[in-house]
């Protein structure tokens, strides 16, 4: 089972360039989530999705934008990069609904820095 | 608002013994789940343990057990007989329903060390 894959593993970014990171699952889970870990943190959401074509705003999300046109694939688009935005990103899925024992499964991450 | 605080920011345990990492939460949502994943040192996130609001008893996996109490709003992660394998940044988490939308949000990790 490939679960979660994200794209790519590593970028290195200038400042003001745009990028979007991939991410697909195979699970056919409903829910998506985006997130980032900076150095010695905890993950902050940036977005999610509770199904295709429905996202929603998470903790941190400014410089960031999202779509979920499928129920397989949620890219995250970062527009005019900015140093602020090294971090690692995750993305993640699980069932959802009101069903709430059900783990998140992650992808491996991607590690971007904005220089 | 939900909020999940681990207040041990590092941890040192000697193998084979037991620890505990600490967990409370914050929602008023009466459905919530909480889980605990472990990040080693490669990054990827493993799923190690989930306990569910309305569950009568404590979660058990292998090793790991979770001392779930609801009146204190605490969630800790038990680990038994440490394994040098256990070394690793160990996040908790928390999902809620009613206001939130399924929402998962993480703790600031508390940093595992096991010495030989």
């Amino acid at each position: 089972n490939a679960g979660v894959t994200q794209t790519p593993k590593f970028r290195i970014l200038k400042i003001g360039q745009s990028m979007t990171l991939q991410c697909t699952q195979d699970m056919n889970h409903n829910y998506m989530y985006w997130y980032r870990q900076d150095p010695g943190m905890g993950l902050k959401l940036i977005y999610y999705s509770v199904g295709a074509g429905i996202t929603d705003k998470g903790e941190v999300p400014n410089g960031y934008n999202v779509s979920r046109s499928t129920t397989e694939d949620f890219p995250l688009r970062l527009e005019l990069a900015a140093p602020s935005q090294t971090s690692v990103y995750f993305c993640a899925s699980s069932f959802g609904g009101q069903v709430a024992n059900t783990e998140a499964f992650f992808g491996q991450g991607t590690r971007l820095t904005v220089v | 608002a939900q909020k999940i605080t681990q207040t041990q920011p590092g941890m040192f345990v000697q193998e084979k013994e037991a620890v505990t990492l600490d967990c409370t939460y914050d929602t008023s949502d009466p459905s919530y789940g909480l889980f605990w994943y472990k990040q080693p040192s490669s990054g990827e996130m493993i799923f190690l343990i989930y306990q569910g609001s309305y569950d009568q008893q404590n979660a058990t996996e292998g090793r790991y057990s979770l001392n779930f109490q609801k009146a204190r709003k605490s969630a800790n992660l038990v680990i038994s007989a440490s394994q040098l394998g256990d070394s690793a940044m160990y996040f908790c988490a928390m999902r809620a329903w009613v206001g939130s939308q399924g929402n998962l949000i993480f703790g600031k990790g508390t940093k595992l060390s096991v010495k030989p």
